[in-house]
């Protein structure tokens, strides 16, 4: 299975700040994805990360505020904006390789909003 | 709108003994079904998956089982180990959208030696 990077693993953060979360893959894969568990929680789907085009948000999710890039097959970024406590939660990239239906997880980024 | 449910927060299991991980879902066009497994501070590690096609699949000590007239699913641990220690979650997928995951709330095992 490919191998996902994600950089930063854990920050704190002063409120109102923003930060960029990088997702970076050892191979080519077919399609990338975002997700949020707050604490507590289940992990949410934010959006699909679409190569060279806007990504697909889902409900409840928008680009002003979780701006994403995908560059190229391989890289991918989530940016928390304008940021509160309640932003609070560890955000994980996922990817999915060609002909295969499982998607596999980096290690996820814990965010503190303080 | 809770699509996914895993009921039992918790699970407490002797070494060795079989551990059952149970899944509900709501939404009849999932037709796709895994479970991932997660340590503390790390993301979550694919264990099987479910085609809707299927009742049965058997990876080594796991098997997931589906049972689509009732929306159940269960996973099997057996025998399970003190490493199985973990939080289990149940996620499915409509295809027909991509493989965009709705995830339930998770089950804490905990394998006692």
């Amino acid at each position: 299975s490919a191998v996902i990077s994600q950089k930063p693993s854990r920050d704190i953060c002063q409120r109102g700040t923003s930060l960029t979360i990088q997702c970076q893959v050892d191979s080519q894969v077919t399609m990338m994805f975002w997700y949020r568990q707050q604490p507590g929680q289940s992990l949410t789907l934010i959006a699909t990360a679409n190569q060279g085009s806007e990504a697909t948000y889902e409900s409840g999710f928008v680009i002003d505020k979780f701006p994403i890039s995908r560059p190229n097959l391989t890289f991918s970024t989530l940016t928390v904006s304008n940021m509160s406590p309640e932003d609070s939660s560890i955000y994980l990239c996922s990817v999915l390789e060609s002909g295969r239906t499982e998607a596999f997880f980096g290690q996820g980024t814990r965010l503190t909003v303080v | 709108d809770q699509q996914v449910k895993q009921n039992s927060p918790s699970l407490s299991v002797q070494e060795g003994r079989i551990s059952i991980l149970n899944c509900d879902y709501t939404n009849s066009m999932f037709d796709y079904f895994l479970w991932y497994k997660k340590y503390p501070a790390e993301g979550p590690t694919f264990l099987i998956s479910i085609s809707s096609i299927k009742d049965k699949n058997e990876d080594g000590r796991f098997t997931v089982f589906l049972n689509k007239s009732a929306k159940h699913l269960s996973l099997h641990i057996v025998p399970s180990q003190p490493g199985d220690s973990a939080v289990y979650f149940c996620a499915a997928s409509d295809l027909r959208y991509g493989n965009k995951l709705v995830f339930g709330a998770g089950t804490i095992l905990r394998v006692k030696s």
